[in-house]
């Protein structure tokens, strides 16, 4: 089945303790994302990657870290986590050429907590 | 900059109640036009994508319309599993999308 797995779907950390949630897509996109989700705020990009090797920052991306060592994988970083990184995460991707016809495919979401 | 307004936040409908939600938009450069379906602790679904104006796409009781500033999701005597927060994004290319705040949809039975 093509998706986007991320992990793990549920995190609760202490402030500065860094952590990683890692993204994996088996449909052979170029194209990567993360976003955040918030209350009021909506879906907002943090980093995104066009190949491999290849990352640059998005929206709101003060605080967090990504690399795109292998196509498949694009994780996300948080060196030092702090409570106002507590929310709902999404890593998605999508073909280059064919974007437009199909979109992004959204993985199921990370929902982390900083304490 | 881009921006994507969604309109209304919320909207509450009685099952088979016909009605529109809005998305007005401003973007150099449109690389598309993306409709998704979120429900609640779930990730984004694709449901369409509109590159010009006068374009239209229909899945089910969903039908997507585009002009040069807005996008429409029509939803034709929609059913009680049509609730969800439907979003619209614009397309950046390898930027990926920027989203409205999308519009909170209740259908009763």
């Amino acid at each position: 089945e093509a998706q986007v797995t991320q992990n793990p779907r549920y995190l609760i950390t202490v402030t500065g303790k860094k952590l990683t949630v890692t993204c994996s897509q088996n449909m052979n996109h170029e194209y990567m994302s993360w976003y955040r989700q918030d209350p009021g705020l909506g879906l907002r990009q943090i980093y995104y990657s066009m190949n491999v090797e290849v990352t640059d920052k998005g929206d709101v991306p003060e605080g967090y870290k990504v690399s795109r060592k292998e196509k498949r994988n694009f994780p996300l970083i948080l060196e030092s986590p702090s409570p106002n990184q507590t929310s709902l995460y999404f890593c998605a991707s999508s073909f280059s050429g064919g974007q437009g016809a199909f979109g992004y495919t959204f993985g199921s979401g990370t929902r982390l907590t900083v304490v | 900059e881009d921006q994507v307004t969604q309109s209304p936040e919320a909207l509450r409908l009685q099952e088979g109640e016909s009605s529109s939600l809005n998305c007005s938009y401003t973007v150099s450069g449109l690389r598309g036009l993306f409709w998704y379906r979120q429900d609640p602790g779930k990730g984004p679904e694709f449901l369409f994508t509109l590159y010009s104006a006068g374009e239209e796409k229909e899945k089910e009781r969903l039908k997507a319309t585009l002009t040069k500033k807005e996008s429409f999701l029509h939803i034709t005597a929609p059913k009680p599993e049509d609730s969800a927060t439907y979003l619209c994004a614009v397309g950046r290319g390898a930027d990926g999308l920027t989203f409205g705040k999308g519009t909170h949809l209740i259908i009763q039975p």
